[in-house]
């Protein structure tokens, strides 16, 4: 069975801290994606990474998508409260319509002003 | 343009109401999906539907209907719910029913069900 786990599972800092936050698996996935949920809300796109190894930057946040695409970062550079919410890593193992995206169980972090 | 839209945002509902909830997008995506998440869970896979077919149903109780009347729009009609269905929907697209593509999500109806 596909899993994709995630940590730590909560996590509360002050504004200006650094974080990382890991998504790991014993699978391959094909692409991953990671996703930012403030409560009541849908999932919001924050990137999409398919090649072992790439990393993109989006302002503060920085994505590392291991070499054997097996595993995922997202490190945060100066935490902001606009950071709050539930970070979700998402990813496929194949490629087909049989394929399914699997979710983590997410990060809750928590920035406090 | 990268948004899919739901309505409505909120919905309270008796057990024998029937009701449903609406989702579009205008991206040109060929694949749908309906999610049910609860509090501090991830997302949990309903049904997929690609080029207007219904391809993935999660084996979801039959209480949960789903419907693509066009590329563009996805329903779920609901009927004889029960308390635990009280969930956050998801509605989201890909651009083609593959596992790798990515999936944009709406911002979701919060349904509660008395």
């Amino acid at each position: 069975t596909q899993l994709l786990e995630q940590s730590p599972q909560f996590l509360s800092i002050q504004e200006g801290e650094n974080l990382t936050v890991y998504c790991n698996s014993s699978s391959v996935f094909s692409s991953l994606q990671w996703y930012r949920q403030e409560p009541g809300e849908g999932p919001v796109l924050l990137v999409t990474v398919v090649t072992g190894g790439e990393v993109k930057k989006l302002k503060r946040l920085t994505f590392q998508f291991g070499d054997a695409r097996k595993d995922s970062s997202l490190h945060i550079t100066a935490a902001q409260p606009g950071d709050t919410g539930l970070y979700l890593c998402a990813g496929a193992e194949g490629e087909t319509s049989y394929d399914k995206v699997i979710f983590g169980p997410g990060t809750s972090l928590s920035v406090i002003p | 343009d990268t948004e899919v839209t739901q309505t409505p945002k909120h919905l309270v509902m008796g057990m024998t109401n029937k009701k449903s909830l609406k989702c579009e997008q205008h991206m040109g995506h060929r694949a749908m999906y309906w999610y049910k998440q609860k509090a501090k869970k991830p997302p949990e896979l309903m049904f997929v539907y690609s080029y207007e077919k219904l391809s993935i149903n999660e084996s979801v109780p039959s209480r949960f209907s789903p419907e693509c009347p066009n590329s563009s729009l996805l329903n779920l009609h609901l009927h004889a719910l029960q308390p635990e269905d009280s969930a956050l929907y998801l509605c989201a697209s890909s651009q083609q029913d593959r596992a790798q593509e990515t999936q944009y999500f709406g911002p979701g109806t919060r349904l509660l069900v008395l």
